[in-house]
């Protein structure tokens, strides 16, 4: 099993829609969840950290659910420039030494 | 957001070339970190660097691989003797004492 696992995708909608992504992870003695965005050929860029009771930022919500080791990501309104690879990644340690990045979900909003 | 730089954008090399990848983190980052993604694949990990030793490395991070903070700012990384299959864009990133990594624009290597 792979160690971060991501919707296959892609996904496409059109502008206004509200998409969602999972994520799950196998190892449970990790400590720390981020969703990064990647748009293509460039460098992956953090969207936000992800917090066990769930945060919100602006038109977007990510949630931790440890017990299943699941992540998520909800876009609301989505944007054509919201149109990116978005990156599941998990700290496996304390240090924030060792990032594992899952193989992304690729997103498309179509006007 | 904290810029992290890196040079060359792009290199091509003969295969069992040796190249150096350059990066320059902002001057307060602690944390120093390679990645590399494979065109169309996921960014993988390669090495993390601290306190001007490596902290952890990945199985792709073989003798074939080194890196080193030369003169306290610019961040490199080595690879010995190119082969094809290390084709791929290398990712540095840097973060201070905090989660947060910072990712420079990336080396995108041809291996010819």
């Amino acid at each position: 099993r792979k160690e971060v696992e991501q919707d296959p995708g892609p996904f496409n909608v059109p502008e206004g829609a509200t998409v969602a992504f999972n994520c799950t992870y196998s190892n449970s003695a990790s400590q720390s969840f981020f969703w990064y965005r990647q748009d293509c050929r460039k460098e992956p860029k953090l969207l936000m950290s992800v917090y066990s009771s769930g945060n919100e930022d602006g038109r977007f919500t990510a949630q931790l659910n440890r017990a299943s080791q699941y992540i998520s990501l909800l876009i609301r309104d989505s944007k054509l420039s919201d149109s990116a690879t978005y990156l599941c990644v998990v700290n496996r340690d304390n240090y924030g030494q060792n990032f594992v990045f899952g193989p992304g979900t690729r997103l498309s909003v179509l006007p | 957001e904290p810029e992290v730089t890196q040079t060359p954008s792009h290199q091509v090399t003969q295969m069992g070339q040796e190249v150096i990848l350059r990066c320059v983190p902002i001057s307060n980052h602690l944390y120093f970190y390679w990645y590399r993604q494979i065109l169309g694949q996921k960014v993988e990990f390669l090495v993390s660097f601290y306190n001007n030793e490596i902290s952890e490395k990945s199985e792709i991070f073989d003798d074939q691989f080194s890196v080193e903070r030369p003169d306290g700012s610019n961040f490199t990384l080595k690879i010995r003797s190119t082969k094809l299959e290390d084709s791929a864009m290398y990712f540095c990133a840097a973060k201070l004492a905090g989660e947060t990594q910072y990712f420079g624009p990336g080396t995108r290597l041809l291996v010819l």
